[in-house]
C-alpha cells in the first residue's frame, strides 16, 4: 500500500501559469519534504516541514512555495514556471525529533511539463 | 559540511554478475547511512540502511557495511538481475533531518 501519495503523476502547465503540486501521507510522520530532480540526478531539497515549521532551502527560489494545512498533506505551488522548471517533484516524509536516523520515504514524484 | 562521493556509471553488467557501488562519505559526528533505488520513473525506494559503524543493511539481496574507519559504505550484490536495472543513491543523515546525498549511479544489467 501506497503510504506516500503524490498526484497528479504526470502534469503538463503552460509557461507561467501557477500549478500547484500535492502530496499526502498515512505515515503520521511529522516531517515532509519536497526535493527536485532533473535527468536522473540526485534530488535536490527544496523545503521541508517540520510540523508546522516551514524551513526553506537557501537556494530555493521565490518562484517556489509550500503550504502544510495538516499532518497529512502538503502542497508544492510554482507561481510561475518556467521552462527550467521541468522536472521531477519529489515528496519524502520521515520522523523527526529522536527519529532523526530513520529514512525518509518517498512517493513516486510528479513529472512536471513546461510547455 | 557533509558530502557522499559514489563511483560514476553507467556500470553494465551480465546477469548474474557480481555488483559492487563505490561509496564514501565525510560528516561530521556519527551519520546514519542509506541506499535508495529508483527504478525509472518512480520515485526513490529505501534499499537498505546502517545506523552505526560494523552495522551490515541487507535487502533483496543487496548488503552494504558501515565502515567508519573507511568512511565507506559500498553496496554489494552476488548476482544480479534484469530488474536490478535502475539508478542507485548512496545517502548519509546526520544531526538533523536532512538528507545529503551521492551523484547516483545507474546499474544496467543486461540478459
Amino acid at each position: 500500500d501506497a503510504m506516500v501519495i503524490q498526484n497528479p503523476r504526470y502534469q503538463v502547465t503552460q509557461f507561467g501559469k501557477p500549478v500547484t503540486l500535492s502530496c499526502s501521507q498515512t505515515l503520521n510522520h511529522n516531517v515532509m519534504y519536497w526535493y527536485q530532480q532533473k535527468s536522473s540526478q540526485a534530488p535536490k531539497l527544496l523545503f521541508h516541514y517540520y510540523d508546522k515549521d516551514f524551513n526553506n532551502e537557501a537556494d530555493t527560489p521565490d518562484n517556489f512555495q509550500s503550504r502544510r494545512p495538516n499532518t497529512s498533506f502538503c502542497f508544492l505551488d510554482i507561481r510561475s514556471p518556467g521552462l527550467g522548471d521541468a522536472a521531477m517533484y519529489l515528496c519524502a516524509t520521515s520522523r523527526g525529533g529522536e527519529g532523526a536516523y530513520q529514512p525518509q520515504h518517498f512517493g513516486d514524484g510528479t513529472r512536471l511539463s513546461i510547455l | 559540511g557533509n558530502s557522499v562521493t559514489q563511483m560514476e556509471g553507467p556500470v553494465t553488467l551480465s546477469e548474474e554478475a557480481f555488483l559492487t557501488i563505490n561509496c564514501t562519505y565525510t560528516a561530521t559526528g556519527y551519520p546514519s547511512l542509506f541506499w535508495y533505488v529508483q527504478y525509472p520513473g518512480e520515485g526513490l525506494q529505501l534499499l537498505l540502511k546502517a545506523t552505526k559503524a560494523d552495522d551490515k543493511g541487507s535487502n533483496k539481496g543487496f548488503e552494504a557495511t558501515y565502515r567508519k574507519e573507511t568512511t565507506s559504505f559500498h553496496l554489494e550484490k552476488g548476482s544480479v538481475q534484469v530488474s536490478d536495472s535502475a539508478v542507485y543513491f548512496c545517502a548519509l543523515k546526520a544531526a538533523g533531518n536532512k538528507l545529503t546525498f551521492g551523484g547516483g549511479t545507474r546499474v544496467l544489467v543486461k540478459p
